[in-house]
């Protein structure tokens, strides 16, 4: 079974830009949550999604924004990109929502550099 | 406010050495519990859950849960140089829509 995969790997951008990233998660899986990962920090919950519905936001503003498709892949956009928007952008896809023991499976990350 | 605290590191120790990894956090709720691995450049892996207190066995690591005094440790025997990396720990508490809850991380160095 292919794992989760995500375009583009590295994109570089400038202040100002916008983006969207990319998500396609494991066969079957309908949850796809979304993370920011910078140097020393945790993962930086950003959104989950679930059958389309975004179930849970974290707190990041406005310009980080995202969507799911029928078919379970996601996409998050981030406007007016900043320097500190630089990050790995991960996303995690799980069978379901919630629940226990609901493991997530991570993508290899989109490495995004704003200059 | 939900969190969970991970000493940062980096922890140095010899091949063979057994390695003991915290986690505690401040959720009495928390239900279940998750210790991931990252490797330098790529994406975190699971390792491991747990959710009832006591131990959990897997090869050469074992994930202890104590609900009481609130932490969650993964203990790692005969380490070897492949097992050097950041281990995330994670949790799931009962509210906030089930949404994991990560710690900042261990980078751990196995020398040879």
């Amino acid at each position: 079974k292919a794992g989760v995969t995500q375009t583009p790997r590295y994109l570089i951008k400038t202040r100002g830009q916008q983006v969207t990233l990319s998500c396609s998660p494991i066969s079957g899986h309908r949850s796809v949550s979304w993370y920011q990962q910078t140097p020393g920090q945790g993962l930086q919950f950003l959104f989950e999604y679930f059958s389309e519905t975004q179930r849970n936001k974290g707190n990041f503003p406005g310009r980080f924004s995202g969507r799911q498709f029928s078919n379970s892949r996601s996409e998050m956009n981030v406007s007016t990109l900043e320097l500190g928007d630089s990050a790995l952008y991960l996303c995690a896809s799980s069978l379901r929502a919630g629940g226990e023991l609901n493991e997530q499976f991570f993508g290899p990350g989109t490495r995004l550099t704003v200059l | 406010q939900k969190e969970v605290e991970q000493n940062s590191g980096p922890l140095s120790v010899p091949e063979g050495a057994i390695v003991s990894l915290n986690c505690t956090y401040s959720d009495r709720g928390s239900q279940s519990f998750f210790w991931y691995r990252q490797y330098s450049g790529k994406s975190p892996e699971l390792i491991m859950f747990i959710y009832s207190n006591g131990d959990k066995e897997d090869g050469r690591f074992t994930a202890q849960l104590n609900k009481a005094s609130q932490y969650v440790s993964l203990l790692i025997r005969d380490s070897q140089p492949s097992d050097s990396a950041t281990y995330l720990c994670a949790l799931r508490p009962m509210d906030s829509n089930y949404q994991l809850i990560w710690g900042a991380g261990t980078k751990l160095i196995i020398k040879p």
